[in-house]
């Protein structure tokens, strides 16, 4: 089936350094998402990108999504202990379903 | 107050048996989703309804079945056959079909069977 790959599985940080996500799909994308599970937590919506070449911002969080909309990232500015969690992509597939990629744990050291 | 209610929290089983785990919204959502989540698998999409009384298997539907006879609820049953029940379990909704629209997810319920 339609898989959504995403990198890496962990990321540990020291706080205050960047943090970036990588999502990457063998079929173009009608759309991707980006949840986040705080620990011991249930996932929540953060953003969704339509475009080829998006970018889209939420303060310290920087979307994009790629001109052949096969990949996206995710990249956090000068990481807090307040982003630790796992961070999801969800692709939009061909099959009218979201996908979502495996995930990426992060750790933010103080 | 608005959302997706999932119970019990935690749930434990002897194998053999058949548990049921409930799943209710009140944001008047049409879809509704059923997902696994084990380490380093990320969300596996089980079942999921997209109006009330009709209901597809998703990538992982093998041992699991559903039923969709109010727009509220979705239940889930881990049957028997499932030979790897042990998991955290999720439900979602949206509030229409079709991937544009963003999924709110309950607390999930984490079942262990022994």
């Amino acid at each position: 089936g339609q898989q959504v790959m995403q990198i890496p599985q962990y990321q540990h940080v020291q706080e205050g350094e960047d943090f970036t996500t990588y999502c990457n799909s063998s079929t173009t994308l009608s759309n991707i998402q980006w949840y986040k599970q705080r620990p011991g937590g249930h996932p929540v919506f953060l953003i969704q990108l339509v475009k080829s070449g998006e970018v889209k911002k939420q303060k310290r969080l920087t979307f994009q999504f790629g001109e052949a909309k096969k990949n996206s990232s995710l990249h956090i500015t000068a990481t807090q202990t307040t982003d630790v969690g796992t961070y999801f992509c969800a692709g939009g597939t061909s099959y009218g379903k979201l996908t979502f990629g495996q995930g990426t744990i992060l750790t933010v050291h103080p | 107050d608005g959302g997706i209610t999932q119970s019990p929290k935690y749930l434990f089983r002897k194998e053999g048996q058949n548990v049921t785990l409930s799943c209710e919204q009140n944001l008047n959502h049409d879809a509704m989703y059923w997902y696994r989540q084990d380490p380093g698998q990320g969300l596996r999409l089980i079942y999921y309804s997209q109006i009330v009384n009709d209901f597809q298997k998703g990538d992982i539907a093998e041992g699991y079945s559903v039923s969709r006879e109010k727009k509220e609820s979705f239940p889930l049953t881990v049957t028997s056959a499932q030979k790897n029940p042990t998991a955290f379990y999720l439900c979602a909704s949206s509030k229409g079909q079709g991937t544009s629209y963003e999924q709110y997810f309950g607390p999930g319920t984490r079942l262990t069977v022994t």
